[in-house]
């Protein structure tokens, strides 16, 4: 696709459920990232891909959250046992390598944990 | 030691005026500092970014200034326009330490540009 893609736009869970968020780069890029955007709050790093390893994993919350990616290419965004904290919209970037600057943002899944 | 302190808040400027927003960091080892700009239901995008050999960057009406003993920076926007408005954040990152994109933001300025 022409840009970032993440799916569902929305998702609104019950307190203890888990969720699966989906991220798709853009094709090529090798470099992934997920980040937390509370409401009214800067974003907040979560974890690094490179390529399908995480050499960063140190944003992450809790031992709830995981992610892996697989083949390069799709991630996916883990919350197991969801709270109400848990309530954000979480984005995924992509870029061309760790050492490239512009980083691509998909435009996020809305989690509302009731 | 990894804060980014931004201000103001929310900021409200005429079309053609100009808008300023700053932006304070802590840790030494940044050596990254882009803003973004987010318009409600995206993702963020990178407007323009600087590095601490610079003190200053001018693309098109948007300028950085850096001011690496103070551990400051700022985003001038010139003319401003209705289609300025936004949401902007300032961040920075430590990318010859890790990467580029493990970006430590600020908390957002919210500029409305009046007709």
């Amino acid at each position: 696709g022409a840009g970032v893609s993440q799916s569902p736009s929305n998702k609104v869970t019950e307190k203890g459920k888990d969720v699966e968020l989906r991220c798709d780069p853009i094709s090529g890029h090798t470099a992934l990232y997920w980040y937390r955007q509370s409401l009214g709050q800067g974003l907040e790093f979560l974890i690094y891909f490179q390529g399908n390893s995480a050499p960063d994993k140190s944003g992450l919350p809790s031992d709830r959250f995981s992610a892996e990616r697989t083949g390069g290419s799709v991630s996916t965004l883990t919350i197991q046992r969801t709270q109400q904290e848990d309530s954000a919209v979480y984005l995924c970037a992509s870029s061309m390598g760790q050492n490239n600057e512009k980083l691509f943002f998909g435009s996020g899944t809305q989690l509302s944990v009731l | 030691q990894q804060q980014v302190k931004q201000s103001p808040q929310s900021l409200i400027v005429q079309k053609g005026g100009i808008s300023i927003i700053n932006c304070a960091y802590e840790n030494t080892a940044f050596d990254y500092f882009p803003w973004y700009q987010q318009f409600p239901g995206k993702g963020p995008a990178l407007l323009i970014a600087i590095r601490p050999d610079v003190s200053e960057k001018k693309e098109g009406r948007f300028t950085i200034s850096f001011n690496k003993s103070a551990k400051q920076f700022s985003l001038h926007i010139m003319d401003s326009q209705p289609g300025d408005s936004a949401t902007y954040f300032c961040a920075a990152a430590n990318a010859g330490g890790t990467s580029y994109g493990k970006l430590t933001f600020g908390q957002g300025t919210i500029l409305t540009v009046h007709p």
